[in-house]
């Protein structure tokens, strides 16, 4: 079965522009979550979302925003990009919640790799 | 609150010489624990997890890790390291009690030589 599509790959966007990422995630997946990937600060958490809402959410400011919808699949947006927030944007799918099920790993995408100039 | 802590930033072996790589944990209730491997410019790949039972789980090519409940720990390990095993490793726990929250180390970059 397909896995974790993320669009585009790649992206470059200019200072105060912003940006739309997305994100498809495995037939069935209910649980969609976003995490940011530096060099320096390594694996953030941005937020993770689930059956169209937002179940947690990691200490980014509010120019970072997502949602999903009803078959799942999930944006996320970024608002007056700045060149700090040239990263590689990861998604991620599970099972994590389905009827309770804490047991499953999540699966990712190949990422989306922004640069702000 | 539920975290992760891979303690060394890098390891370095030699082909052929068992792979360790360090991570510690702490989570509210039992813990749900995972390794992925990343490669350059990809996503992370799931390797194995520990759920329940044998507290020495083997996952996906050739890769075990050893959970140790009293030392919070859940060490990655290969009997016989591989060149092509040189990519980044982070460990994650998965929290049921904050709404499955998934937290993921720092990661540990693994170099192995020829």
């Amino acid at each position: 079965k397909a896995g974790v599509t993320q669009t585009p790959r790649y992206l470059i966007k200019t200072r105060g522009q912003q940006v739309t990422l997305s994100c498809s995630p495995i037939s069935g997946h209910r649980s969609v979550s976003w995490y940011q990937q530096t060099p320096g600060q390594g694996l953030q958490f941005l937020f993770e979302y689930f059956s169209e809402t937002q179940r947690n959410k990691g200490n980014f400011p509010g120019r970072f925003s997502g949602r999903q919808f009803s078959n799942s699949r999930s944006e996320m947006n970024v608002s007056t990009l700045e060149l700090g927030d040239s990263a590689l944007y990861l998604c991620a799918s599970s099972l994590a919640g389905t009827g309770g099920r804490g047991n499953t790993e999540a699966f990712f995408g190949q990422g989306t790799r922004l640069t702000v100039v | 609150a539920q975290s992760v802590a891979q303690p060394e930033d890098q390891v370095n072996v030699a082909e052929g010489n068992p792979l360790t790589v360090k991570c510690t944990y702490s989570v509210s209730g039992n813990p749900y624990l995972f390794w992925y491997v990343q490669y350059p410019n990809r996503g992370l790949q799931f390797l194995l997890k520990y759920i329940t039972g044998d507290n020495l789980v083997k996952g996906s090519y050739g890769f075990e890790a050893e959970f140790n409940k009293s030392q919070t720990s859940f060490h990655l390990k290969k009997p016989s390291a591989l060149v092509s095993d040189s990519a980044l490793y982070f460990c994650a726990v998965r929290d049921l009690f904050n709404d499955y929250k998934l937290s993921f180390g720092a990661g540990t970059t693994v170099t192995v030589r020829a």
